[in-house]
């Protein structure tokens, strides 16, 4: 089982809509948790932490479940700007280094 | 803002060459790392270090090595290039394990 798990999607969704992505992980001892968002042809860049009480930026909304042992990230009200890859990221209690999952591609249409 | 630059944002190289990345960050970040990305794979580690001169193997050192003899430098040297080592490369630095700021990247070709 890998590590960092997620679909790799396309999602393809209409302007408006609200679109939602998990990952999951395969270490319990995961300590810390990121989504990232990388557009196309270019690097990666932080989008959010995901707290344990779970956190809101805007449209933007991220959650953690330990006992299911995965993120989610859910988009309100998506715009065609939100057409991106989406980067689960995992760090391991202990280690100095995260884990990448291989993205979820979203493409947002007008 | 935080500023990572790479030394290239293309390079085409032959078999058996030695190739050097630069990688220098200007916000004083103790982190450094080097990942490459492939279609599929998406970003895996190849080496980080955490200090001057410290160096830790991430999930794919093969066929690389690294160097940090600055703290805003950090370069990826591959010994003799392979073709399999075709890939977009991605430096990234960061105080902590928290977000970690990536440069631009370098798409390595090598014939």
């Amino acid at each position: 089982r890998k590590e960092v798990e997620q679909d790799p999607g396309p999602f393809n969704v209409p302007e408006g809509a609200t679109v939602a992505f998990n990952c999951t992980y395969s270490n319990s001892a995961s300590q810390s948790f990121f989504w990232y968002r990388q557009d196309c042809r270019k690097e990666p860049k932080l989008l959010m932490s995901v707290y344990s009480s779970g956190n809101e930026d805007g449209r933007f909304t991220a959650q953690l479940n330990r006992a299911s042992q995965y993120i989610s990230l859910l988009i309100r009200d998506s715009k065609l700007s939100d057409s991106a890859t989406y980067l689960c990221v995992v760090n391991n209690k202990g280690y100095q280094k995260v884990t990448f999952g291989t993205g979820t591609k979203l493409q947002v249409i007008p | 803002d935080v500023k990572v630059t790479q030394s290239s944002r293309y390079l085409v190289k032959r078999t058996g060459e030695k190739v050097f990345l630069e990688c220098v960050q200007d916000m004083d970040h103790e982190n450094m790392f080097w990942y490459r990305q492939d279609p599929g794979l998406g970003l895996r580690l190849i080496y980080f270090s955490y200090d001057v001169k410290m160096k830790e193997k991430g999930d794919i050192p093969e066929g690389y090595s690294v160097s940090r003899e600055k703290k805003e430098r950090f370069s990826l040297i591959l010994e003799s290039a392979s073709t399999n080592q075709t890939s977009m490369y991605l430096c990234a630095s960061g105080l902590a394990l928290d977000e970690q700021f990536f440069g631009p990247g370098t798409r390595l070709t090598v014939l």
